[in-house]
C-alpha cells in the first residue's frame, strides 16, 4: 500500500514564524497535493505538483508556498504564519493527474498563536 | 465554476440503511468519487462511478446519474464504526474537487 507520511501530527507556532510542513510518499507517485481542511468548508486545495520542481496554485494559495526538490517529498511553507492559517493540513499523492483516487496522509493540525 | 452539494449532516440508526446525496456542477465530467474520513484520520477512497448506475462493494454502494448531475452513497447494515464524514468528489484534468462533506451520526 502507498504510504503518505506527514512529519508532524500537531504543531503550535507563533504568529510571524516561518513554518515548514513536510510530506513524504513511498510509491513513486508523480503528483502530490496540499489541502487544508476547516469545519464547514471541506477540503480546499492550496498547491499541487505534478513533477519535481513543478508547482501549480490551487484554490487558496495566498500566504503559502511549496517546494518539491525530490519526487517523494513535497513541502508546504507558511512564509509568515498568521492565526487564520490555524487548520488541519492534509497531504495527498496520486500516480497520475486526472485520477479519481488519492492517498492521503494523516494530517498535521497546525495552531498559530 | 465547479461545485458539489451534499447535506452537512445525516443521522441514522445502527443496522439501518442510509443514503448520502451529492449533486454537482462541473465543466468536463469524468465521474464521481466517494471518500470516508473518521475523526482525526485521513480521508480514504471508497468508490468511483464513471458510468451511470449502481456499483456495489460489500455494505457500501454508490450510484451515478450523469443526466441528473446526481449521485449517492448508500450504506447498508449500518455499524457504529461507520460514523464518519463522507465526501463526494469529482476528478478533473489535474485535480480532484471535493464536496464539503456529510457528517454521518449513528444512533444505537
Amino acid at each position: 500500500d502507498v504510504k503518505v507520511t506527514q512529519s508532524s501530527r500537531y504543531l503550535v507556532k507563533r504568529t510571524g514564524e516561518k513554518v515548514f510542513l513536510e510530506c513524504v510518499q513511498d510509491m513513486d507517485h508523480e503528483n502530490m497535493f496540499w489541502y487544508r481542511q476547516d469545519p464547514g468548508l471541506g477540503l480546499r486545495l492550496i498547491y499541487f505538483s505534478y513533477d519535481v520542481k513543478m508547482k501549480e496554485k490551487g484554490d487558496i494559495p495566498e500566504g503559502y508556498s511549496v517546494s518539491r526538490e525530490k519526487k517523494e517529498r513535497f513541502s508546504l511553507i507558511l512564509e509568515s504564519a498568521s492565526t487564520n492559517q490555524t487548520s488541519m493540513y492534509l497531504c495527498a499523492s496520486s500516480p497520475m493527474l486526472g485520477t479519481e483516487k488519492y492517498t492521503f496522509g494523516s494530517g498535521t493540525r497546525l495552531t498559530v498563536v | 465554476g465547479q461545485s458539489l452539494e451534499q447535506p452537512s449532516e445525516v443521522t441514522a440508526v445502527e443496522g439501518a440503511i442510509v443514503q448520502i446525496n451529492c449533486t454537482y456542477q462541473t465543466s468536463g465530467f469524468y465521474g464521481l468519487s466517494w471518500y470516508q474520513q473518521h475523526d482525526g484520520g485521513a480521508p480514504t477512497f471508497l468508490s468511483y462511478n464513471a458510468l451511470d448506475g449502481l456499483e456495489e462493494t460489500g455494505r457500501f454502494s454508490s450510484f451515478l446519474s450523469r443526466s441528473d448531475s446526481y449521485g449517492y452513497l448508500l450504506l447498508q447494515e449500518l455499524q457504529m464504526k461507520d460514523s464518519a464524514s463522507y465526501f463526494c468528489a469529482v476528478p478533473s484534468d489535474d485535480k480532484i474537487i471535493f464536496g464539503k462533506g456529510t457528517r454521518l451520526h449513528i444512533l444505537p
